[in-house]
């Protein structure tokens, strides 16, 4: 099993560009989530899916999109990338119910100039 | 906004020592994780104290849970070199829906 996948692992963006961040998990979790790290601080939750179909607001939506294409694959989308979504980005899975452990992606860089 | 704050923000030891890391949270909670971030790589799951438990074991890892104060704490005993890394709590907020909300990190430097 891979576990959790993201790609790309790095990108450079100009402002105003777009890309979208692919995340897929092989462990049938039904709950899906974003996450960026900033430096000094925690993960701080972009967006999440419950459950495939489903999505919703975290902590700081704004500026991204996401879409839950199916029960493995999470993606993240950025419509015109500014300077301030330079972060690392990463993704999560976790199964259906309460309190379980979260499985983590490797992360992806991005910097945007 | 943070649920969870650590306390130190970084820790330096010898090897051998225990090194000792504390969260606090503001919000009553169904659980509390503590998570583990080598440099440069996606965090990994250590432990998971339910709020109805007090105290947990898991290997060198000891997690205390004081709900009436709002905190937790997470002891790693006889330290190594390979502990050195980032330690999250991570908190599973009643009414939260499933998500959790992380803390601020405790960056872990054991030293030989």
């Amino acid at each position: 099993n891979a576990g959790v996948t993201q790609t790309p692992k790095f990108q450079v963006l100009k402002t105003g560009q777009s890309m979208t961040l692919q995340c897929a998990q092989d462990m049938n979790h039904n709950s899906m989530y974003w996450y960026r790290q900033d430096p000094g601080m925690g993960l701080r939750l972009i967006y999440y899916s419950a459950s495939e179909g489903t999505t919703d607001k975290g902590e700081v939506p704004n500026g991204y999109n996401v879409s839950r294409l199916n029960k493995r694959e999470f993606s993240l989308r950025l419509e015109s990338a500014a300077p301030s979504q330079t972060s690392v980005y990463f993704c999560a899975s976790t199964s259906s119910g309460r309190g379980n452990e979260q499985f983590f992606g490797p992360g992806t860089r991005l910097t945007v100039l | 906004s943070q649920q969870g704050e650590e306390d130190p923000q970084a820790l330096s030891i010898q090897e051998g020592e225990n090194a000792t890391m504390n969260c606090s949270y503001k919000t009553s909670i169904n659980n509390l994780q503590w998570y583990r971030q080598n440099s440069g790589r996606g965090l990994v799951h250590l432990i998971l104290i339910r709020s109805n438990e007090r105290e947990k074991h898991s290997g060198r890892l000891r997690v205390t849970l004081d709900t009436s104060k709002k905190s937790s704490s997470l002891l790693i005993t006889a330290s190594r070199a390979a502990d050195t890394a980032s330690y999250f709590c991570a908190t599973d907020a009643m009414g939260g829906g499933n998500k959790l909300t992380f803390g601020t990190g405790t960056q872990l430097k054991v030293e030989l």
